[in-house]
């Protein structure tokens, strides 16, 4: 069956350290996955998506399908990435599946 | 920019009555979603519409119902709200891809109903 696992629900790191943020999945075919995030106050929003290859506010992430992983990562954490973190999967074109979300707290 | 409201932000409604919550989204898209948005569960999927007048049953359907009779609305109804569900209910909206996978969803702001 389809599954996205965030094993941290909560991470905190001092700013200026290397932040990671887990997402593991469960998926027969090719996988398509995405990161979503809420800050505080605000609607959730799309981070980024692993076929766009792109580096949104300092944050990549690649697909691994060996590992079937695909987490986030940043250099140098900041305090305005305090927020909520959701790992999700497309299954079938149009629906995602949500993994439980890693809130990360980034500590001055 | 996608735009897309929700009737409210705060609901407190009694055990027992209907609930109607509204999701209004401007950018003409096909696919409507409603999620539940519960601490230590993520997201989960309540029921979502790919045309108006079309429904599928999401991952946890049961006490909810869903109404599209227009593109741009998608209404959840508690028929009879209970306590469990209680929660932050969040709406989103995504444009039907051409094969190429899903598109990014746009979500509202949020409904934290409270049933007492």
């Amino acid at each position: 069956a389809q599954r996205v696992t965030q094993p941290e629900k909560l991470l905190s790191v001092f700013k200026g350290a290397p932040v990671e943020l887990k997402c593991n999945y469960s998926y027969s075919g090719s996988p398509e996955l995405f990161w979503y995030v809420q800050y505080s106050r605000q609607r959730l929003q799309l981070l980024l998506r692993h076929i766009s290859r792109e580096s949104i506010k300092g944050f990549t992430a690649d697909l691994n399908k060996g590992e079937t992983s695909f987490h986030l990562k940043k250099p140098f954490a900041q305090e305005e990435d305090s927020a909520m973190y959701y790992c999700a999967l497309n299954f079938n074109g149009y629906q995602l599946i949500w993994g439980a979300g890693t809130k990360l707290i980034i500590k001055p | 920019d996608v735009k897309v409201t929700q009737s409210s932000r705060y609901l407190v409604k009694r055990t027992g009555e209907k609930v109607f919550l509204e999701c209004v989204q401007d950018m003409d898209h096909e696919n409507m979603f409603w999620y539940r948005q519960d601490p230590g569960l993520g997201l989960r999927l309540i029921y979502f519409s790919y045309d108006v007048k079309m429904k599928e049953k999401g991952d946890i359907p049961e006490g909810y119902s869903v109404s599209r009779e227009k593109k741009e609305r998608f209404s959840l109804i508690l028929e009879s709200a209970s306590t469990n569900q209680t929660s932050m209910y969040l709406c989103a909206s995504s444009k039907s891809g051409q094969g190429r996978g899903t598109d990014t969803q746009y979500f509202g702001p949020g409904t934290r109903l409270t049933v007492l």
